[in-house]
């Protein structure tokens, strides 16, 4: 079935430090791709997604590059802030549609000033 | 515009109990998905409602059902409630088969 693997956490950085967060999967077909963030008591927000090989999404400074070949879509961001402290989740949804998404188990960072 | 709401924000039970969530979708959202998500783990996929049907189901038992309704708010029903029950439980809401958003969560606590 499918799966998602992220990094193991926490992760703590100083402002202003790049910031990479691995995630390999492994689904049936072609599927699409997210990055998800939690922020303390709150739900999940849409991050970014990439929806087939070599796209890149981004936003809000943070990149994902969907890469079919070593089956992964790695986080990264150049300079992190301590307003970017948050839990991240890489998921999947595959068969061609939304149905389901399949989560990983998240990685808490932490960015101290 | 309103985003995907849920109530109650909190709820205690006792083994043995039954529960039951509600979910308010997105503005122009028919779809709706619950997930549960226990501490220190990802969410996981519970059941999706399309136009009042269950259209896919995660590994779960039966004692975990749901129901959409006319205006394609959501209710999360789980029977017999167990330790385990305890999480936090997500709701999410889409135009077919578009990205899901998720609401705030419900945290269920079982004693």
């Amino acid at each position: 079935g499918d799966s998602v693997t992220q990094m193991e956490g926490p992760v703590t950085l100083s402002e202003e430090a790049f910031l990479t967060i691995n995630c390999t999967y492994t689904a049936t077909g072609y599927p699409s791709l997210f990055w998800y963030v939690q922020y303390p008591g709150e739900g999940l927000q849409l991050l970014l997604k990439a929806t087939k090989a070599d796209d890149k999404g981004s936003n809000k400074g943070f990149e994902a590059t969907y890469r079919k070949e070593t089956t992964s879509f790695h986080l990264e961001k150049g300079s992190v802030q301590v307003s970017d402290s948050a839990v991240y989740f890489c998921a999947l949804s595959s068969g061609g549609s939304n149905y389901k998404l399949t989560f990983g188990k998240g990685t808490l960072l932490t960015v101290n000033p | 515009d309103a985003g995907v709401t849920q109530s109650p924000t909190h709820l205690i039970k006792t083994r043995g109990q039954q529960v039951t969530l509600r979910c308010s979708p997105k503005s122009g959202h028919d779809t709706v998905s619950w997930y549960q998500q226990a501490l220190g783990q990802g969410p996981q996929f519970i059941f999706q409602y399309y136009e009042e049907e269950e259209r896919q189901r995660g590994n779960f038992p039966d004692r975990f059902s749901g129901h959409q309704f006319p205006n394609y708010s959501s209710e999360l029903n789980v029977n017999a409630l167990l330790l385990g029950d305890s999480a936090l439980y997500l709701c999410a809401s889409s135009f077919t088969n578009y990205e899901q958003y998720f609401g705030p969560g419900t945290r269920l606590t079982v004693t």
